[in-house]
């Protein structure tokens, strides 16, 4: 069964930090992963997808890499702004066909300082 | 609005009563999920759908009944609510099978009292 596991589950900085959220999965028979950020009381909102034979996607200040073989993803946040404060989460699906779900994580709590 | 959206945002019902969850969206993508979100468990999933009229249990589905009499949309229903349902709900769409995002709604917060 895929374990995802984020860490640290909460995180605070200061404005204007680069920073790097952890991800890891157990198994690393992966289909792609996904990242998102949930604001409180909010959905999810997609942030970058990595497809199991990339190793990285960008996106503005956003940075996701993959490490299939070690079970590891994470994303870098370049010069980290108060509005960047959320829950971060990252998701793993294992397989192509129709039943093959997003396993998530619980997520890291970002708190950025102004 | 174009997108995915859920309603009601919140609902409280008592416990034994049945509530049914709406999700709709625009995207005629066909493949569409109902997760719900725990603290100490993350997002888990329910029911999945891969087109209209074909469903399939997901991670948690005791208690929960699905249908998708059309593409766009695809109802939860609680038959009869117990407080371990509690929770937040979010449903969710994909284009296909293919290499694509996940798309979510806004969620449900249900409270069964």
């Amino acid at each position: 069964k895929q374990e995802v596991t984020q860490i640290p589950a909460a995180l605070s900085v200061p404005e204007g930090e680069n920073l790097v959220l952890n991800c890891s999965f157990t198994d690393s028979a992966i289909y792609n992963l996904q990242w998102f950020r949930q604001d409180p009381g909010k959905g999810l909102t997609s942030l970058l997808l990595i497809q199991s034979s990339q190793r990285e996607q960008t996106s503005g200040r956003l940075n996701a890499s993959l490490d299939k073989s070690s079970g590891r993803s994470t994303l870098y946040i370049a010069a980290s702004q108060p509005g960047d404060s959320a829950t971060y989460l990252c998701a793993v699906r294992r397989g192509e066909t129709s039943g093959s779900r997003l396993t998530f994580g619980e997520g890291t709590q970002l708190t950025v300082n102004p | 609005d174009a997108g995915i959206t859920q309603s009601p945002r919140y609902k409280i019902t008592e416990t034994g009563r049945q509530v049914t969850l709406m999700c709709h969206q625009t995207w005629s993508h066909s493949y569409m999920f109902w997760y719900r979100q725990d603290l100490g468990h993350g997002l888990r999933l329910i029911y999945y759908s891969a087109a209209a009229d074909i469903t399939d249990k997901g991670e948690v589905p005791d208690g929960y009944v699905v249908s998708r009499s059309k593409t766009e949309n695809f109802p939860l229903t609680l038959e009869s609510a117990t407080r371990s349902q509690t929770s937040v709900y979010f449903c969710a769409s994909r284009y296909g099978p293919s290499n694509t995002e996940a798309f979510f709604g806004q969620g449900t917060r249900l409270t069964v009292v």
